[in-house]
């Protein structure tokens, strides 16, 4: 069974461009979530999707968007990249919104802004 | 207040003994608890989930959960080398529309010592 896939694994990106990050969820789970990981602040939720919605968001300026697909896969978008940027972007996916069983990440992105 | 505490360690712990790794959550109302283990360089993995008050076990690992105190804790018994690691405490306040995400602390990095 295929596990959580997101590309690119790796991008330089210079400051004020955007960047569209690429998810695919497990086969059969519907709930997508991103997440930034750098390490002073460590895990911080961006948003999550289920069915096409989003279900939560986190505290991040509007520069920061997402999206699902009908067939689970989820796209983030950075816009006007500052340098701060700069971190690991992980997405997890589970069967459904809410679920016990927790989430499955994915390898992650390494975002780079110079 | 974070909304989830963990010490972030360096943790050292013999080979073959306890390790015990502890979580505290700012939200009484937080239903679901999560632990994830994070090697340098990889993403977490899921090692257990805990809902009810008292202990869960898995193998070498006992999840324990005291809501009165608002507190979770992870043994690791007859620790590993390979237990050397990140560990991540995440807290689902509820499965309602918006309270499904994952908030996680910033994880205690554990050194098992041979």
């Amino acid at each position: 069974k295929a596990g959580v896939t997101q590309t690119p694994r790796y991008l330089i990106k210079t400051r004020g461009q955007q960047v569209t990050l690429s998810c695919s969820p497990i086969s059969g789970h519907r709930s997508v979530s991103w997440y930034q990981q750098t390490p002073g602040q460590g895990l911080q939720f961006l948003f999550e999707y289920f069915s096409e919605t989003q279900r939560n968001k986190g505290n991040f300026p509007g520069r920061f968007s997402g999206r699902q697909f009908s067939n689970s896969r989820s796209e983030m978008n950075v816009s006007t990249l500052e340098l701060g940027d700069s971190a690991l972007y992980l997405c997890a996916s589970s069967p459904w919104t809410g679920s016990n069983y927790g989430y499955t990440f994915g390898s992650g992105t390494r975002l780079t802004v110079v | 207040q974070k909304e989830v505490e963990q010490n972030s360690g360096p943790l050292s712990v013999p080979e073959g003994a306890i390790a015990s790794l502890n979580c505290t959550y700012s939200d009484r109302g937080s239903q679901s608890f999560f632990w994830y283990r994070q090697y340098s360089g990889k993403s977490p993995e899921l090692i257990m989930f805990i809902y009810s008050n008292g202990d869960k076990e898995d193998g070498r690992f006992t999840a324990q959960l005291n809501k009165a105190s608002q507190y979770v804790s992870l043994l690791i018994r007859d620790s590993q080398p390979s237990d050397s690691a990140t560990y991540l405490c995440a807290v689902r306040k509820g499965s309602n529309f918006g309270n499904e995400k994952l908030t996680f602390g910033t994880g205690t990095r554990l050194t098992i010592i041979p």
